[in-house]
């Protein structure tokens, strides 16, 4: 049962093209995070969010942005897509939520976007 | 520096057998180690958590464990199946950041053959 969306799952764009990256939840977590994975190499955090309009950038540079308007919807946005951009993006999310799902600050993950910068 | 080191960077073995992956970190000061589950293309999924106090944590045919002291962990897989084919994502988590941070290893990629 997935609890946290993203969409596209692939996407495959030009350069200069500007893209938004979706991510919902419906567990009403408030942490809210995006990791950048390249094949083979560890998750590495781009964004991050407490809460609604809490924004941080994480330990990996990216000149994505990021935007927390709802608590359950957390955006990723590229205005100007680069080849250099091109990996999987991970949408997840933690919290004192509704239901059983938050033990220990565990890290639910949604299934990715592929993103393709020709 | 916090880091989280796995090994084998890959295995292959046949379906039926066992197999067994590590994991050594240097996190600190440290509050549970994960075991993650990647299929490809997907999203990770937690398998395990393990606190400073656990030793040993079974889910199914999965059993991992910790040992504090040295900073290691390791994953057991019995009886494998070609559905185990995935990355295995050993995550520790650090005690000292309301950020909940995640160190991640690279991942063991497991291949299961018939």
């Amino acid at each position: 049962e997935a609890d946290i969306y993203q969409t596209p799952r692939y996407l495959v764009i030009g350069t200069g093209k500007k893209i938004t990256l979706e991510c919902s939840q419906t567990m009403g977590h408030d942490k809210m995070y995006w990791y950048q994975q390249d094949p083979g190499m560890e998750l590495h955090l781009i964004h991050y969010s407490y809460g609604v309009n809490s924004t941080e950038k994480g330990d990996l540079s990216s000149e994505s942005t990021v935007s927390r308007i709802r608590t359950e919807h957390f955006p990723l946005t590229l205005e100007s897509a680069r080849p250099s951009h091109t990996s999987q993006y991970l949408c997840a999310s933690t919290g004192w939520g509704q239901g059983v799902r938050d033990y220990n600050n565990e890290q639910f993950f949604g299934p990715g976007t592929r993103l393709t910068v020709l | 520096k916090n880091q989280v080191e796995q090994s084998p960077q890959s295995l292959i073995i046949l379906e039926g057998k066992n197999c067994t992956l590590q994991c050594n970190y240097t996190v600190s000061p440290f509050s549970n180690l994960r075991w993650y589950k990647q299929d490809t293309g997907r999203g990770p999924v937690s398998l395990t958590i393990m606190t400073f106090s656990e030793n040993t944590k079974s889910n199914g045919r999965y059993t991992a464990t910790l040992d504090a002291d040295t900073k290691q962990s390791s994953l057991h897989i019995t009886a494998s199946q070609l559905s185990d084919s995935a990355s295995y994502i050993c995550v520790v988590s650090d005690r000292g950041s309301t950020l909940g941070r995640l160190y991640f290893g690279r991942g063991t990629q497991l291949t299961v053959w018939p």
